[in-house]
């Protein structure tokens, strides 16, 4: 089962305009990533925020992360065609043995 | 410095069949993972290696899936016998430490079952 849950599944939006994407996962984390993957090619990573942080920020992306509600928001600002891609969380829950584990992701098409 | 290297790109297999897959990580990372990605669904942990020991393969499906980590450095990952489930992007991941911080993925293969 996937730990991480994005929503929505498939957004359109203008050059120019924000987009915003959900992630919500069940059990507690150790930290929470966000990748994108454009198609046909392997996921690239973007970002890391840790269990005891509520926001980051890396040039045009800002993310947040609660943890009473378990879920995190990434936010592209002034999007860019190729901003178009799927973009995908993924939880670690830290510990021996664990595993990083990812959501379902968010297509995101960004019209120029 | 260099990506990960993963071989073949394509592949297309009958079912019952079998198939590997090669993957050489970014020199000097120590954690390595194979993923399963079905189109349209996010990636599937499969098995991750640190150095060359197991540290999770309780998704990879033994009995027909194997995978090795040979010096701790080049990973091979087989399926024998092929079924059409299994047609999809086998991507390879490392990582340098051993948290799972950070992953560096290669283009992947994409394996289709006939």
């Amino acid at each position: 089962s996937q730990q991480g849950e994005e929503d929505p599944q498939a957004l359109s939006i203008q050059e120019g305009e924000n987009a915003t994407m959900n992630c919500s996962y069940k059990t507690s984390i150790n930290n929470l990533q966000w990748y994108r993957q454009n198609s046909g090619r392997g996921l690239v990573h973007l970002i890391l925020i840790r269990s005891n942080e509520r926001e980051k920020h890396s040039g045009r992306l800002r993310v947040t992360l609660d943890t009473s509600k378990k879920s995190s928001s990434l936010l592209i600002t002034a999007s860019r065609a190729a901003d178009t891609a799927s973009y995908f969380c993924a939880t670690d829950v830290g510990g021996a043995g664990n595993m990083l584990t990812f959501g379902g992701g968010t297509r995101l098409m960004v019209k120029p | 410095e260099a990506g990960v290297a993963q071989s073949p790109r394509y592949k297309i297999i009958e079912k019952r069949q079998s198939v590997a897959f090669w993957c050489n990580p970014i020199s000097g990372h120590a954690t390595l993972y194979w993923y399963q990605q079905i189109l349209g669904q996010g990636p599937k942990l499969l098995i991750q290696f640190q150095n060359n020991g197991v540290v999770d393969d309780s998704q990879l499906p033994k009995d027909r899936f194997s995978a090795e980590r040979l010096k701790g450095v080049d990973s091979t990952l087989k399926i024998q016998p092929a079924k059409l489930e299994d047609s999809a992007v086998y991507l390879c991941a490392s990582s340098p430490g051993y948290a799972n911080e950070k992953l560096f993925f290669g283009s992947g293969t994409q394996l289709s079952v006939l």
